[in-house]
């Protein structure tokens, strides 16, 4: 079974400082990571994704996650929010369970990064 | 190339009628998936197809819910007899032939309204 735990239902920074959304995961197999985002009213755009290759892993808009197994977690980090980052992110894992190499995804429940100016 | 498509972009419908979703992936994309994205339940797996077939249907709810894909492209998702916590937003996915590092591209949604 597999599982995903955003830790913080709602993250509100101004603009202009660090970012860090929190996620915890729990895997039998070794996964791949995800994390992507939703602005109002659109689809849900991929920002990054970790599939056992180096373990910091850069994304798209100056986003970055590394994955640490020792700790489960794969927190989202970007080092100057922006106005146009207030969204709602997902932190999201696939395993490859036994040989079952189709990617069903499972979700957080997701995080709302409000910006400030 | 264009993205996932899905129609309609909302629905309405009255408790008790039929509706049809439909999803365009990618050209090309062998892997499609529906997950549905509610209030109370977040965002969770419906169904997946490799080319027509449905090798995990695990996620659909009901027998209310069933979903086909023909030639390979084109899917629907079909709800029978809608029910009040049927509302949400369903979202279609698709992927080139499925591995680990396979990425899935999500359509825009159809939002579902049932009164």
């Amino acid at each position: 079974a597999q599982s995903v735990t955003q830790l913080d239902s709602h993250v509100s920074v101004s603009e202009g400082t660090p970012v860090l959304l929190r996620c915890n995961y729990s895997s039998s197999y070794s996964p791949s990571l995800f994390w992507y985002v939703q602005h109002p009213n659109k689809g849900l755009q991929l920002l990054l994704k970790y599939t056992s290759a180096a373990t910091l892993v850069k994304g798209i808009n100056g986003f970055e996650a590394e994955f640490k197994k020792s700790e489960t977690s794969f927190h989202l980090t970007k080092p100057s929010a922006h106005m146009s980052d207030a969204a709602e992110y997902f932190c999201v894992v696939r395993t490859n369970a036994g040989g079952t190499s189709y990617g069903k995804l499972t979700f957080g429940q997701g995080t709302i990064l409000t910006v400030h100016p | 190339g264009a993205g996932v498509s899905q129609s309609p972009s909302n629905k309405v419908t009255e408790k008790g009628k039929d509706v049809e979703l439909r999803c365009d992936p990618i050209s090309g994309h062998t892997a499609l998936y529906w997950y549905r994205q509610s209030l109370g339940q977040g965002l969770e797996f419906l169904i997946y197809f490799q080319g027509n077939s449905a090798p995990d249907k695990s996620g659909l709810p009901s027998d209310r819910f069933s979903a086909e894909r023909t030639g390979g492209s084109v899917s629907t998702l079909t709800i029978q007899r809608t029910q009040q916590e049927d509302s949400a937003v369903y979202l279609c996915a698709s992927s080139l032939p499925d591995g680990m590092a396979a990425t899935q591209y999500f359509g825009p949604g159809t939002r579902l309204l049932v009164l």
